[in-house]
């Protein structure tokens, strides 16, 4: 089974500052298909997930564009530029190449 | 306007059974593959089970094989998780999830399994 290993597990960050989130997978992400299905989730407090991200790099329709993702093989980042109160809450990067595995999840905080 | 509505969550015994059906409306249904994901008490998200959307192929966690069975009834737009042989380790919020990379959630519906 392919594990997803997110760091770090807590992140604090001062309002306006920028924040990176770290995502490694045990075996490269890449589908038969050719495309690359690893995708980023926010859940805030007390909400069900949204997804933020959708084949590595690809902004759900409504997501600010303070959020990006990228990366290849097996390692991922998403970035959060310009950080706003809205965005605290716990983030998980998930790969659905090889059936599906979720990472152990990131907590946002401000600091 | 995407919408999944969950239901049939509860209190159960180990060892007891339940099902969970999640309603879809605001898409065209019979065109997506459907999942469950879960979410133990202050836990991180785990997939439980994925159905695509003729129903031809169904895939479960390891954790559940052999217990859980998923289901779908496109002319009413419900997919449905039979749960068997349920364990304390079970308790979560289950949550129902649209298209196979999960881009749509509902609000989830909570199972606790104790005795």
């Amino acid at each position: 089974d392919v594990v997803m290993t997110q760091s770090p597990l807590i992140l604090p960050v001062t309002l306006g500052q920028s924040a990176s989130i770290s995502c490694t997978s045990s075996q490269s992400l890449v589908f038969s298909d050719g495309n690359i299905y690893l995708n980023w989730f926010q859940q805030r407090p007390g909400q069900s997930p949204r997804r933020l991200i959708y084949k590595v790099s690809n902004r759900d329709s409504g997501v600010p564009d303070r959020f990006s993702g990228s990366g290849s093989g097996t390692d991922f980042t998403l970035k959060i530029t310009r950080v706003e109160p809205e965005d605290v809450g716990v983030y998980y990067c998930m790969q659905g190449s090889h059936k599906y595995t979720f990472g152990q999840g990131t907590r946002l905080e401000i600091k | 306007e995407v919408q999944l509505l969950e239901s049939g969550g509860n209190l159960v015994r180990p060892g007891g059974s339940l099902r969970l059906s999640c309603e879809a409306s605001g898409f065209t249904f019979r065109t997506y593959t459907m999942n469950w994901v879960r979410q133990p008490p202050g836990k991180g998200l785990e997939w439980v089970s994925s159905i695509t959307n003729t129903a031809t192929t169904t895939f479960y966690a390891d954790s559940v094989k052999g217990r859980f069975t998923i289901s779908r009834d496109n002319s009413k737009a419900t997919v449905s998780l039979q749960m068997n042989g349920l364990r304390t380790e079970d308790t979560a919020v289950y949550y129902c999830t649209k298209g196979a990379q999960f881009g749509d959630w509902g609000q989830g519906t909570p199972v606790i399994v104790s005795s």
